[in-house]
């Protein structure tokens, strides 16, 4: 059964750091990954996907990077801004089972100060 | 417009009512979920559906009914709302190649 975890829960950084979160996962057959951002009270917003034949993703400051091998992705964000501060989410669909759904992360809750 | 809407955004009832909460989709995607967002859960799908006409239960269904006799409707029924299913419930569809999930704003539920 796939698992996605992503450390740490929780982060707290000045503005302007560079700063990486990261995601993974216990089967490394996946087909893609994906990563969201949710502001509070708020839906999900999709940021970056991986196909499983990558190795990164780049969006302006965001790149998403992914070792299917290890199992891991990690999301990188360049100069953070305090509008960067949102949850942050990683999802892999799964097969087999609940063929398609998504298998998430608890998230990283990102605070940005400025 | 292109996209997921679910409706209403925010919902009161009061336990033991029916509610129905909709979802509609313009992707003409084949895969729609429901989940659930909870503190200290996450997210947690309740069901799903592949296609037209055919729906699964996923990981917390007790209490709910769907339906997907269109591809682009897929609605939520509780059927006798209980305080414990007060929760952010969330419609989103995806591609059959699962290149690429959209989630819909959400519908906040208070069951008094």
């Amino acid at each position: 059964k796939q698992e996605v975890t992503q450390i740490p829960a929780a982060l707290s950084v000045p503005e302007g750091e560079n700063l990486v979160l990261n995601c993974s996962f216990t089967d490394s057959a996946i087909y893609n990954l994906q990563w969201f951002r949710q502001d509070p009270g708020k839906g999900l917003t999709s940021l970056l996907l991986i196909q499983s034949s990558q190795r990164e993703q780049t969006s302006g400051r965001l790149n998403a990077s992914l070792d299917k091998s290890s199992g891991r992705s990690t999301l990188y964000i360049a100069a953070s801004q305090p509008g960067d501060s949102a949850t942050y989410l990683c999802a892999v669909p799964s097969y087999g089972g609940s063929q398609g759904n998504l298998i998430f992360g608890k998230g990283t809750k990102l605070s940005v100060k400025p | 417009d292109a996209g997921i809407t679910q409706s209403p955004r925010y919902k009161i009832t009061e336990t033991g009512r029916q509610v129905t909460l909709m979802c509609h989709q313009t992707w003409s995607h084949s895969y729609m979920f429901w989940y659930r967002q909870d503190l200290g859960h996450g997210l947690r799908l309740i069901y799903y559906s592949a296609a037209a006409d055919i729906t699964d239960k996923g990981e917390v269904p007790d209490g709910y009914v769907v339906s997907r006799s269109k591809t682009e409707n897929f609605p939520l029924t509780l059927e006798s709302a209980t305080r414990s299913q007060t929760s952010v419930y969330f419609c989103a569809s995806g591609p059959e190649s699962l290149d690429g999930y959209t989630f819909g704003s959400g519908t906040r539920l208070t069951v008094v």
